[in-house]
């Protein structure tokens, strides 16, 4: 069956250092999505991308967080100068093979844990 | 803002207890999904509603979705310790850029022998 799978699966990084979050969405996915969960909390939207362009982004997407799908396969997450309040699990998800509405389920990856010292 | 509250926050009942779970919020959604949550991995997909009143069922989990497209519950029949985990409700607004969910507050489940 499909999955979308992320990587790395820990990360700890010294705040203020850059982290590159990766994921490979469902590969006939058009929709792609970050989400984060910090610890205790409910899942929140960060980003949606679509046909190479950020379509959609929440408050907590700030100028720290950039989006990229660089090749066909992989999209990543980065994070410019890490604050000890990005700790959280990162979830990439993906949408849809077909370009439109249809029913917009979302499949989640795995998830990336993020630790900010 | 859209928000989706879910309750009861925690629930523990015991094998065989018939439970139910519910997602209410003052918006409208185009969809309404379920979630499972285990601990360290990211939500699995239960099942999608997207019509108002729509009932869908995957053995013992009944899903509905108010006729309004503002709240959904899910109901679990015969309770079993593998039901046991964080069940998320998430509501869906599509858009030409995708489906933007918006999560509930979860409720988490433990059903004991």
């Amino acid at each position: 069956e499909p999955e979308v799978t992320q990587t790395p699966s820990h990360q700890v990084t010294q705040m203020g250092q850059e982290v590159i979050l990766r994921c490979v969405p469902i590969s006939n996915h058009l929709y792609f999505y970050w989400y984060r969960q910090i610890l205790g909390q409910k899942v929140e939207f960060l980003v949606s991308f679509y046909n190479n362009e950020i379509s959609e982004k929440s408050e907590i997407f700030d100028d720290q967080f950039s989006v990229e799908r660089p090749d066909g396969s992989n999209f990543t997450l980065k994070i410019r100068s890490t604050k000890l309040e990005d700790s959280a699990m990162y979830f990439c998800a993906s949408s849809t093979d077909r370009a439109g509405w249809g029913t917009g389920e979302l499949f989640f990856g795995e998830g990336s844990r993020l630790t900010v010292l | 803002t859209q928000l989706l509250e879910q309750s009861p926050q925690f629930l523990s009942i015991q094998e065989g207890e018939n439970l139910t779970v519910y997602c209410n919020s003052s918006s409208v959604f185009s969809s309404l999904q379920w979630y499972r949550q285990e601990p360290g991995e990211g939500p699995v997909l239960l099942v999608t509603v997207v019509t108002g009143g729509e009932v869908k069922k995957l053995k013992r989990l009944t899903f509905q979705f108010g006729d309004a497209r503002k709240d959904s519950s899910l109901h679990i029949t015969a309770a079993q310790p593998g039901d046991t985990g964080l069940y998320l409700c998430a509501g869906g607004v599509l858009t030409g850029g995708g489906n933007k969910l918006t999560f509930g507050t979860g409720t988490q489940l433990k059903v004991e022998l």
